[in-house]
């Protein structure tokens, strides 16, 4: 089955820095890669997806690669502000959609982001 | 309301008793998952519903843990004769079906005693 790693399992910055948190797969058939941001004491909240056809995506100070061949992804926040604290977690799933266990994510351990002021 | 609703948002309970957890979809999502999220740890998938099809269980850790989903909607989760080992934040997530864009609550603390 699936298998994701990600680094670091902490990370602090200074304010207007940037973030870089990189994730490995093991399953070449994974095809969708999301990322969630994750408050204390909240769910989860999706930032941003990538699919395996996209190499590259961006929204506004966070962006996604994809590197299929090397099987890893990554996501970059420019810009640091302290409301950026947060878990932050990759995911990857071979869901076509309909049926079956293709649903669901298998999910990395996560990433504590601290932007310091 | 607009997002995943659970309830309740925190549950304390004695070993061996059974507890309920319920988890409200975003209105139209066909496919809904329910995750267990261990102190500092990431999202263990544990079951997933879509549409009418037959629920994939293949997470569930033990035969103490059930779900069903009524209606297409509302999703119950069930853990049986509660260990302390239990003790996590339970998380549902629902998607509309044919993408993958999960929403998820934010959670069920259960802690047993």
């Amino acid at each position: 089955g699936e298998n994701v790693e990600q680094h670091p399992s902490t990370l602090s910055v200074q304010e207007g820095d940037s973030a870089v948190i990189k994730c490995t797969y093991s399953d070449s058939a994974s095809n969708y890669f999301p990322w969630y941001k994750q408050e204390l004491g909240k769910g989860p909240q999706l930032i941003i997806d990538i699919r395996s056809n996209v190499g590259e995506k961006k929204d506004q100070r966070i962006a996604v690669t994809l590197n299929k061949t090397a099987k890893h992804f990554s996501l970059h926040i420019t810009e640091t502000q302290p409301e950026d604290s947060a878990v932050y977690f990759c995911a990857a799933s071979n869901g076509n959609a309909y049926g079956g266990s293709q649903g669901n994510l298998i999910f990395g351990k996560g990433t504590k982001l601290s932007v310091k002021p | 309301g607009a997002g995943v609703s659970q309830s309740p948002s925190n549950k304390v309970t004695e070993k061996g008793k059974d507890v309920e957890l319920r988890c409200d979809p975003i209105s139209g999502h066909t496919a809904l998952y329910w995750y267990r999220q261990s102190l500092g740890q990431g999202l263990e998938f544990l079951i997933y519903f879509q549409g009418n099809s037959a629920p994939d269980k293949s997470g569930l850790p033990s035969d103490r843990f059930s779900a069903e989903r009524t209606g297409g909607s509302v999703s119950t989760l069930t853990i049986q004769r509660t260990q302390q080992e239990d003790s996590a934040v339970y998380l549902c997530a629902s998607s509309l079906g044919g993408k993958l864009g999960q929403h998820f609550g934010d959670g069920t603390r259960l802690s047993i005693l």
